[in-house]
C-alpha cells in the first residue's frame, strides 16, 4: 500500500527539541521530493520545508529557518524533521507529504502527528 | 511571499447545489495553482492541479479554472461527502503558500 506514516509527536516545553519521522512505503521513496506541512489547531495549512531526492537541497519557510532541519534516509525510506528551540507557535499537526514527480503539488499525505509546545 | 486569498471564508449550501470558491494570488502565478479538500481529523486530499487537471479518482463534478491571479474551484451538484474545507496552494514561487481555507457547510 502506498502510504506515509508520521511518528514522534508529543508534548514538549518551550525551548525544547523534538524529532519527527515519516516512514514511506509502496513507492520508490528516493524518486521524490518530500515536504513537511503543518497545521495549527483550527487553522490553515503552512508549508514548513522540503528536501530533494538525494537530500542535497533543502528549503524552509522563514519562520523555522535555523531551528528546523529536514533530512532523509533513502535506504530506510524515511523522512525526518528535527525541530529545535520550539515555541508555542510551533504547536501544530505536522504532515509528511510527497511532491508529485511532475510538479510541486502534494499528492500523498500522511495522517499527521501532533506537536504541542507548552509549559 | 505570494499571498493566496480565498473567498468566501465559509459557505453554506445544500446537496445538489453548485458552488464556486475563488482564490486570488497577490501576483501572477501563471498556472501554478492546486486545490485540496480536507475533512475534520483527516489530511488534505489533492483535488485539482495546475488550474484544471483532476487528480486521479476525483469526481468530474469538481472543476477548476482561471489564470494569472484569479482562480476558481467549482463543484456542481454537491454531494454530502463534499462538505469539507477547501484550500488553494501556489507553487509558482517559494515559499509555497496556501489560501486560508473555505469551509463548506450544509445548509
Amino acid at each position: 500500500e502506498v502510504q506515509l506514516v508520521e511518528s514522534g509527536g508529543g508534548l514538549v516545553q518551550p525551548g525544547g527539541s523534538l524529532r519527527l519521522s515519516c516512514a514511506a512505503s509502496g513507492f520508490i521513496f528516493s524518486d521524490f521530493w518530500m515536504t513537511w506541512v503543518r497545521q495549527a489547531p483550527g487553522k490553515g495549512l503552512e508549508w514548513v520545508g522540503n528536501i530533494q531526492q538525494d537530500g542535497s537541497e533543502t528549503y524552509y519557510v522563514d519562520s523555522v529557518k535555523g531551528r528546523f532541519t529536514i533530512s532523509r534516509d533513502n535506504a530506510q525510506n524515511s523522512l525526518y524533521l528535527q525541530m529545535n528551540s520550539l515555541g508555542v507557535e510551533d504547536t501544530a499537526v505536522y504532515f509528511c507529504t510527497r511532491e508529485s514527480a511532475a510538479g510541486t503539488r502534494f499528492d500523498l499525505w500522511g495522517r499527521g502527528t501532533l506537536v504541542t509546545v507548552s509549559s | 511571499d505570494i499571498q493566496m486569498t480565498q473567498s468566501p471564508s465559509s459557505l453554506s449550501a445544500s446537496v445538489g447545489d453548485k458552488i464556486t470558491i475563488t482564490c486570488r494570488a497577490s501576483q501572477d502565478i501563471d498556472t501554478y495553482i492546486n486545490w485540496y479538500q480536507q475533512k475534520p481529523g483527516k489530511p488534505p486530499k489533492l483535488l485539482i492541479y495546475a488550474v484544471f487537471n483532476l487528480q486521479r479518482g476525483v469526481p468530474s463534478r469538481f472543476s477548476g479554472s482561471g489564470s494569472g491571479t484569479d482562480f476558481t474551484l467549482t463543484i456542481t451538484s454537491l454531494q454530502s461527502e463534499d462538505f469539507a474545507t477547501y484550500y488553494c496552494q501556489q507553487s509558482h514561487s517559494p515559499p509555497i503558500t496556501f489560501g486560508q481555507g473555505t469551509r463548506l457547510e450544509i445548509k
